[in-house]
């Protein structure tokens, strides 16, 4: 079993609201992820970080922000929330050196915007 | 870039039999292969990965098979179990090389006792 978290697990919230996926791993991982998925549908890379201070855009255009100030730690920020953001939010690790293939995934979010 | 898809949105099998999953790729250049594991309610799990040096490589109950010449590969699973209901997808290096992964889309695997 992996040892990455994320929280909420299942977040509904209004139009227009901020609000922060949470992301944390305990495997000392330099390297972390964020990908999109819709129900049954392929993961889309958001957001992803080769170490603390990194951060970079990922395949697909996102109005979400991330940061990396703890190598454990990788949140992820809407500013204003829309129901085009509605999806899965899956958060990822790995480890450089061992192939960027073998990713450690997280239970996800499932947000609903209304 | 790479783009990479599953031939089939939905396999139905019966417990006991062998599983084939099919997946195509669009970069000849591509030298790297994963296949992952996404079970309801979860986030995807690491199966097996193929370099392109090799043609097959084999895990427990799973073998990977490459054809480059025609960009395809496959996941066989032997004995299907209920246990692997799931939905598999195949992934390969994205667009910022070794850095990222592009998935490709799904096949769910039904498993029938």
């Amino acid at each position: 079993e992996a040892d990455i978290y994320q929280t909420p697990r299942y977040l509904v919230i209004g139009t227009g609201k901020k609000i922060t996926l949470e992301c944390s791993q305990t495997m000392g991982h330099d390297k972390m992820y964020w990908y999109q998925q819709d129900p049954g549908m392929e993961l889309h890379l958001i957001h992803y970080s080769y170490g603390v201070n990194s951060t970079e855009k990922g395949d697909l255009s996102s109005e979400s922000t991330v940061s990396r100030i703890r190598t454990e730690h990788f949140p992820l920020t809407l500013e204003s929330a829309r129901p085009s953001h509605t999806s899965q939010y899956l958060c990822a690790s790995s480890l450089t050196g061992t192939g960027v293939g073998e990713q450690y995934f997280g239970p996800g979010t499932r947000l609903t915007v209304t | 870039g790479e783009s990479v898809g599953l031939h089939l949105p939905t396999l139905s099998v019966q417990e006991g039999d062998n599983s084939i999953i099919n997946c195509a790729y669009s970069n000849s250049a591509s030298d790297y292969f994963i296949w992952y594991k996404q079970e309801s309610g979860k986030g995807p799990q690491f199966i097996i990965d193929i370099r392109s040096n090799m043609d097959k490589r084999q895990g427990q109950r799973v073998t990977v098979l490459l054809n480059k010449t025609v960009k395809h590969l496959s996941l066989q699973i032997a004995a299907t179990q209920p246990g692997d209901s799931a939905v598999y997808f195949c992934a390969a290096p994205g667009n910022s090389g070794y850095s990222t992964l592009t998935f490709g889309k799904g096949t769910m695997l039904l498993v029938s006792p």
